[in-house]
């Protein structure tokens, strides 16, 4: 699966929204990316996945660049809930069954009040 | 409460000892994975399950580790003659239509393992 780099941290202030980049530039056609964060003594949490569209759910956004090498997530309004470790991981989705997700070091989002 | 179950939530042991955790995944989820998780760091995958078959072993997964997922339900992770290096928290995950992009994986809030 190709590799992934973030921002080790960021800052936002509460209300405002959350943008948070990933960087993926080897990525390869079959491949996805997906987002998932980690709260403070949590398991990992999945928000979101795109493939080459734009996506948006109930939590969040996935803004994926025209030629797949970059990708942003946005929380519209953060919330101080929303401080976490984000992970930006990039998956083969197969026939024979998914790989394994590879977690990073991810983004520390601190969301400031 | 219908999400990931892992037992218990810490253990202290010694060095030289043998622990084992659990993991009762959302039932009915065909697939298990395990992972660690060290300070600082992003969870580790160790090995994955589909029902009771373990498909897939990490290079971290040293022959002291042993899981099993006997009947395709709740798994087991033991670690033999633990090792301060062990000190991890233990991530249980699982999920369902393993083949499709819909495949979410839903982790328990772990095991804090502290070797001494």
């Amino acid at each position: 699966d190709a590799k992934t780099t973030q921002p080790p941290s960021m800052d936002c202030a509460e209300g405002r929204a959350a943008n948070l980049p990933c960087n993926h530039s080897t990525i390869s056609g079959n491949e996805y990316v997906y987002w998932y964060r980690q709260i403070h003594s949590q398991g990992p949490q999945y928000i979101i996945h795109g493939l080459k569209n734009n996506e948006t759910n109930e939590m969040a956004s996935l803004i994926i660049t025209e030629d797949r090498k970059s990708s942003t997530l946005i929380l519209p309004h953060a919330t101080l809930r929303d401080t976490a470790v984000y992970y930006c991981i990039v998956r083969k989705i197969r026939n024979s069954g998914n790989t394994p997700l590879v977690f990073g070091k991810g983004t520390r989002l601190s969301v400031i009040a | 409460d219908t999400g990931v179950s892992q037992d218990p939530r810490h253990k202290i042991t010694k060095r030289g000892q043998n622990v084992t955790f659990r993991c009762d995944p959302i039932s009915e989820h065909n697939r298990l994975y395990w992972y660690r998780q060290t300070l600082g760091q992003g969870p580790e995958f160790l090995t994955y399950f589909q029902n009771e078959a373990q498909l897939e072993k990490s290079r971290l997964l040293s022959d002291r580790f042993s899981a099993e997922r006997p009947k395709g339900s709740f798994s087991t992770l033991e670690i033999q003659r633990t090792e301060q290096g062990d000190s991890a928290m233990y991530l249980c995950a699982s999920s369902l239509e393993v083949r499709t992009t819909n495949e979410k994986l839903f982790f328990g809030s772990g095991t804090q393992l502290s070797v001494l």
